[in-house]
């Protein structure tokens, strides 16, 4: 079975331009899990999905900062403006279900460095 | 604020000697304590997970100890191996509450 896929693997833009980042979910998950990973702070969960509506978004940084997922199979990330601030690796993560204890499952992540 | 606490940051240990994460946390409205591992480039993957109604569970080489009491747990890896060579994460949540609280992780290195 496929795992979480995330795309691009790596991406390296300039200040100010706009990033998108994508995931495809595990086939049947319904909830979905948004990370931002640094040396500093290390995972931080930015906000995540259960059947495809956003329940908490406490983690997402500033406005900047916003997440959709218009279906099952399908979520983005996008930063704009996007600022050096931003540069780290970003997981997607799907769970079978929201209120149980399955295990989240990890992309290999987006390394976005902004110059 | 930090709720759950991982010591220590960094460990290097001799192939088959016994590798010790330790975590602890506050919320005693946790419910569930996963371990989590990382390769470089890889996104972190379940490796074990206890919840507080037994005081251990081992799978392979790996062993969580959990002290509620004390609101600590930790991670054992027996006969380390290079391979074992990862960052661990330990993570805790409560109840309905899907957000995983993550510590800082633990980056271990076995020496061959």
């Amino acid at each position: 079975d496929a795992g979480v896929i995330q795309s691009p693997r790596h991406e390296v833009t300039e200040m100010g331009q706009e990033v998108t980042l994508r995931c495809k979910p595990i086939s049947g998950h319904n909830s979905l899990f948004w990370y931002r990973q640094t040396m500093m702070r290390g995972l931080e969960l930015l906000i995540y999905f259960n059947n495809n509506v956003p329940i908490d978004d406490s983690g997402m940084p500033e406005d900047r900062f916003s997440a959709k997922m218009p279906n099952a199979s399908f979520s983005t990330l996008k930063i704009q403006p996007s600022e050096p601030r931003d540069s780290a690796v970003y997981f997607c993560a799907s769970s079978p279900q929201l209120h149980s204890n399955q295990p989240q499952h990890f992309g290999d992540g987006t390394r976005l460095s902004i110059l | 604020q930090q709720q759950v606490k991982q010591s220590p940051q960094s460990l290097i240990v001799q192939k088959g000697g016994i590798s010790i994460i330790n975590c602890a946390y506050e919320n005693t409205a946790f419910d569930y304590f996963p371990w989590y591992q990382q390769f470089p480039g890889k996104g972190p993957a379940l490796l074990i997970a206890i919840r507080p109604d037994v005081s251990e569970k081992k799978e392979g080489r790996f062993t969580i100890s959990f002290n509620k009491s004390a609101k600590q747990f930790s991670l054992h890896i027996m006969d380390s191996q290079p391979g074992d060579s990862a960052t661990y994460f330990c993570a805790a949540h409560a109840g309905n509450n899907r957000k995983l609280i993550w510590g800082l992780g633990t980056s271990l290195a076995v020496n061959p």
